[in-house]
Formats: C-alpha cells, structure tokens, sequence
C-alpha cells in the first residue's frame, strides 16, 4: 500500500472550516483514499473515502487532486467535537485489504 | 443501524492469565477484523475474516493469541498467556464486504491493562 504522510498537529477556530492535507505521492491508479478520525478512548470513525472525483457527505468534503498524490479533508464548519486524530489511508481495492494506520493529525478545535 | 458492539469495555488481568474478548458485527456484514492499538500508535490489523474463514492473520501472534468466528457473525479474540506488551486496547471492525471500496466499521474497543 502507498505511504501516506500527514503533518502531526493542526489547530482550528471553532466555526471555520478545517483543511486537512494528506500527501500520498506513491499511489497507484486501483488504491482508494480513506480519512477516519479517532476521538479520545473511542475507536475510528470512518469519515469518507473516494478513488479520484472530489466527494462529500454529510460530515465532509474530500478533495483529491488531478495526479492522485495529495488530498485535502475539509470540515465546513469545525466544531469542539471535531477535535480529534485524523487518519489518512490509502488502500488497494483488491478482494483482501487491509486499513495500515500512520500517526494521523491531532486536529485541535479552539473556542 | 446498530454500530459494531464489544465487551468488556475493559479488563485488568495480570501476566500469564488468559483473557477473552467478545465481538458483534453490524447485521449483514460478513467481514470481520480485529485490530490491536498501542498507547500512542495507529491500529494494527491483527486478523481478518471473511464469514467464518480466515483471509489474513499473518499479523497474530499465534504462539499466544488465537480468534474465532464459527458461526460466520461473532467473534472472540483470546490472549493466553498474557504478557506485559500485550497491554493495548482491542478493535473489532467489520464491513461488507473485503473489497477496498467497502469502509469498515469500528466499535469502541476493549482496553487491556496487564499488571
């Protein structure tokens, strides 16, 4: 599977829309990308994931850009709740998969 | 739609004993994973299983733990004996299907605290 890379922190004001960067520069054409987020003493939440159109849903947006190797999660509206260690994977779409969880991104929601 | 249910939500043993943990899938989906977490590390697949057979479990440590899923729903994951570095918390995750297009589910874990 591809190596994703993330910055370790990031801080955002409550009410404004938090972009989180993930870069994937090894990707291969058939490997999905995943964002999970995981909240304190609570398992991961799967959030979205996409191949290569742009996709949302009720709780964000995924940009991926034209060659695949870097992609942005977007929270329109952060709230407290939102603070939390944002996961991007990247995953083959074979019939045996696997998620390989890196370090994530603490994304920290200030009042 | 009920998410993936685990118990305990946590359990203290000492080393050497063996300890079992339960999983419930959500409804329908017949694939099925165990993950161990390390304090201040991501998720590491443990096994996966696609009904009740096993598709991956290179990661287990299959001198002390084992897991099983005969009925193709729940799961238990069983530790015995138990060593210090065992200490983490246990994620069941299921999905669908095994494809890469199918996200798998978490439940909240057991966390696993070995004196």
């Amino acid at each position: 599977d591809a190596k994703t890379t993330q910055p370790p922190s990031m801080d955002c004001a409550e009410g404004r829309a938090a972009n989180l960067p993930c870069n994937h520069s090894t990707i291969s054409g058939n490997e999905y990308v995943y964002w999970y987020r995981q909240i304190h003493s609570q398992g991961p939440q799967y959030i979205i994931h996409g191949l290569k159109n742009n996709e949302t849903n009720e709780m964000a947006s995924l940009i991926i850009t034209e060659d695949r190797k870097s992609s942005t999660l977007i929270l329109p509206h952060a709230t407290l709740r939102d603070t939390a260690v944002y996961y991007c994977i990247v995953k083959s779409g074979g019939s045996n998969y696997k998620l390989t969880f890196g370090k994530g991104t603490l994304l920290t929601v200030n009042p | 739609e009920a998410g993936v249910a685990q118990s305990p939500r946590y359990k203290i043993i000492e080393k050497r004993q063996s300890v079992a943990f339960w999983c419930n899938p959500i409804s329908g989906h017949a694939t099925l994973y165990w993950y161990q977490q390390i304090l201040g590390q991501g998720p590491k697949l443990l096994i996966q299983f696609q009904n009740n057979g096993v598709v991956d479990d290179s990661q287990l440590p299959k001198d002390r733990f084992s897991a099983e899923r005969l009925k193709g729903v729940d799961s238990t994951l069983k530790i015995q004996p138990a060593k210090l570095e065992d200490s983490a918390v246990y994620l069941c995750a299921s999905s669908l299907g095994g494809t890469g297009n199918q996200p798998q589910h978490f439940g909240d874990g057991t966390r696993l605290s070995i004196l």
